[in-house]
């Protein structure tokens, strides 16, 4: 299985502030990656696929990059609404996997 | 626009089998484009892919289930369900259904949109 790591496990940031979450595939996964956006107490949501290509109605401050084992999300400037757990997922490989989830906050 | 929504019963006993189907609407589950699975998340953790269907026949589990689940598709319905035998404490989560596109190696997929998820809790 391709093991997913995600670095932070969380964090907690102002609003306006420039966020990144890391995301690690244990082997090259090429450009198969996505993110998903969980909020309290609701289901997940995709935000980004193939690594950097918005969902449609995505604000623009979400970003993703990266290539083979190292990805990233960035919030460019971190909103209220974004308070949520984000977490990345590989499509490379079955089984498909999931980073652990960072854990975003406001300070 | 397309909707899931999963339903069946929110507690099950150990050794016994949980049973939940997912609802399609606003689409038909009979495209060539999507694929249609299970993801479970136990509570205050993260996420599993369980298993995933095509119309045409195709699963694909998740081998950690070690051969446990079982996923059917009812195009006549516009539902696809998932089985869980045996299950354990260890199954306590909560499932989600989703759609995923066909566009990478068979059975691989991101997934958009998801059900609102249904917490089945696995207690004697």
């Amino acid at each position: 299985d391709i093991q997913m790591t995600q670095s932070p496990s969380s964090l907690s940031a102002s609003v306006g502030d420039r966020v990144t979450i890391n995301c690690h595939a244990s082997q090259d996964i090429s450009n198969y990656l996505n993110w998903y956006q969980q909020k309290p107490g609701k289901a997940p949501s995709l935000l980004i696929y193939d690594i950097s290509n918005l969902k449609t109605g995505v604000p623009s401050r979400f970003s993703g990059s990266g290539s083979g084992t190292d990805f990233t999300l960035t919030i460019s400037s971190l909103q209220p609404e974004d308070i949520a757990t984000y977490y990345c997922q590989q499509f490379d490989n079955l089984p498909l996997t999931f980073g652990g989830g960072t854990k975003v906050q406001i300070k | 626009q397309v909707q899931l929504q999963e339903s069946g019963p929110g507690h099950v006993k150990p050794s016994e089998t949980l049973s939940l189907t997912c609802t399609v609407s606003g689409g038909s589950i009979k495209s060539p484009d999507y694929y249609w699975g299970w993801i479970r998340q136990p509570p205050g953790k993260g996420l599993e892919w369980i298993g995933t269907v095509h119309y045409r026949g195709s699963t694909y589990y998740n081998p950690s289930l070690k051969n446990r689940v079982t996923l059917y598709i009812d195009t006549s319905k516009n539902q696809f369900s998932l089985k869980v035998s045996s299950v354990t404490a260890a199954d306590t989560a909560v499932y989600y259904c989703a759609r995923g596109e066909v566009v990478a190696a068979a059975g691989t997929s991101w997934f958009d949109p998801w059900g609102q998820g249904t917490l089945v809790l696995v207690s004697a």
